[in-house]
């Protein structure tokens, strides 16, 4: 099963591009990569979620690389209730039962003012 | 909005109890997973289900067992607790979905066992 390595940890200037790296060098090609962050005492929200292409919306943009082996979120304008964990998680399908997701440890991103 | 509720926010139990964490869902969602986070751990499955009555283990399910009767609720059941089961427990639920099937998550139950 493919599994995610990501720094532990990462600062930020309030109101510059948050770039978060994670890598999946084993993900197979049905894989998805998704991304959630956790904010101190509430449970994981969900931030965004690519197979293959570059996907944006209104809270992130994910660049995969072609070769799928790593991916980067990117927070555009950085603010402090951004500040939490973030997870990059390999979904994997299983035709019986559904999806299964490995979460790895994250990366602890500190939005500085 | 998606709500998944869990019973309780905080719980103390002694060791040896019998321990009920409840997890209900208000959107359908045929999957339903409990986690359990420990610093420097992350988040690990412990068990998940996809339908009523139905049950998979997931990457440590030792000492718990689970219990889906309605699609909406999904129960994690502490037989004897122990002081290593002393964490902060997940509830969520999601579409099973091929495409998709973002999960959403409860608030939580930080458990301590003494």
């Amino acid at each position: 099963d493919a599994k995610t390595t990501q720094p532990p940890s990462m600062d930020c200037a309030e109101g510059r591009a948050a770039n978060l790296p994670c890598n999946h060098s084993t993900i197979s090609g049905n894989e998805y990569v998704y991304w959630y962050r956790q904010i101190h005492s509430q449970g994981p929200q969900y931030i965004i979620h690519g197979l293959k292409n570059n996907e944006t919306n209104e809270m992130a943009s994910l660049i995969i690389t072609e070769d799928r082996k790593s991916s980067t979120l990117i927070l555009p304008h950085a603010t402090l209730r951004d500040t939490a964990v973030y997870y990059c998680i390999v979904r994997v399908l299983n035709p019986n039962t559904g999806n299964q997701f490995y979460f790895g440890t994250g990366t602890s991103l500190t939005v500085i003012p | 909005d998606v709500k998944v509720t869990q019973s309780s926010r905080y719980l103390v139990k002694r060791t040896g109890e019998k321990v009920f964490l409840e997890c209900v869902q208000d959107m359908d969602h045929e999957n339903m997973f409990w986690y359990r986070q420990d610093p420097g751990l992350g988040l690990r499955l412990i068990y998940f289900s996809y339908d009523v009555k139905m049950k998979e283990k997931g990457d440590i399910p030792e000492g718990y067992s689970v219990s889906r009767e309605k699609k909406e609720r999904f129960s994690l059941i502490l037989e004897s607790a122990s002081t290593n089961q002393t964490s902060m427990y997940l509830c969520a639920s999601s579409y099973w979905a091929s495409g998709g099937g973002e999960q959403f998550f409860g608030p939580g139950t930080r458990l301590t066992v003494l």
